[in-house]
């Protein structure tokens, strides 16, 4: 199946700034996930959206994080005040259905300087 | 209790012998099991998922499945320098929910 696509590959930015990540899944897909891993550390979920509405999130996901489908296709995770430790790899990921197991893009990797 | 458990290795295994990774996990009602591929830098990569208790190959790759036990291993038979990744263990739970990943074994395969 075609690759999850996920843009910026790398961002940097300023501790207190609003980053906005996206994913490009396929349009067919009901389940859509971000994880982030911390560098040396394990992948951790975040956040899991299904029929446009949140399903699941963790305690990781707090109010400073929030995600949008806003066009129907694109998928976004917004940080709006980046601290230091939200420095990570942030995966999407998407399910065609249940048992498939999910599909992740190829990441993007924030810097928070 | 952790969730998931693996030994984070490294596990050093010479290139054509059989490598071993196993994987625990806590919650019972744990319905699939993924095992994923992450190459350093790259995201995870799914290379197999198990079901129902029991032995499931594919290629070089079998995975095995003790419910009872809450246990599942991945056996990488002939293994290649390629193979020299992290390996990550993750249980499924039910429609639409998370999945939950354990630290991941770092697998090196020397020449």
């Amino acid at each position: 199946e075609p690759e999850v696509t996920q843009t910026p590959s790398h961002q940097v930015t300023q501790m207190g700034q609003e980053v906005i990540l996206r994913c490009v899944p396929i349009s067919n897909h009901l389940y859509f996930y971000w994880y982030r891993q911390i560098l040396g550390q394990k992948v951790e979920f975040l956040v899991s959206f299904y029929n446009n509405e949140i399903s699941e999130k963790s305690e990781i996901f707090d109010d400073q994080f929030s995600v949008e489908r806003p066009d129907g296709s694109n998928f976004t995770l917004k940080i709006r005040s980046t601290k230091l430790e939200d420095s990570a790899m942030y995966f999407c990921a998407r399910a065609r259905s249940a048992n498939y197991g999910y599909t992740f893009g190829s990441g993007t990797r924030l810097t928070v300087v | 209790q952790k969730e998931v458990e693996q030994n984070s290795g490294p596990l050093s295994v010479p290139e054509g012998a059989i490598a071993s990774l196993n994987c625990t996990y806590s919650d019972r009602v744990s319905q699939s099991f993924f095992w994923y591929r992450q190459y350093s830098g790259k995201s995870p990569e799914l290379i197999m998922s198990i079901y129902s208790n029991g032995d499931k190959e594919d290629g070089r790759f079998t995975a095995q499945l003790n419910k009872a036990s809450q246990y599942v291993s991945l056996l990488i038979r002939d293994s290649q320098p390629s193979d020299s990744a992290t390996y990550l263990c993750a249980p499924y739970t039910g429609t639409a929910s998370k999945l939950t990943f354990g630290t991941g074994t770092r697998l090196q395969v020397t020449l």
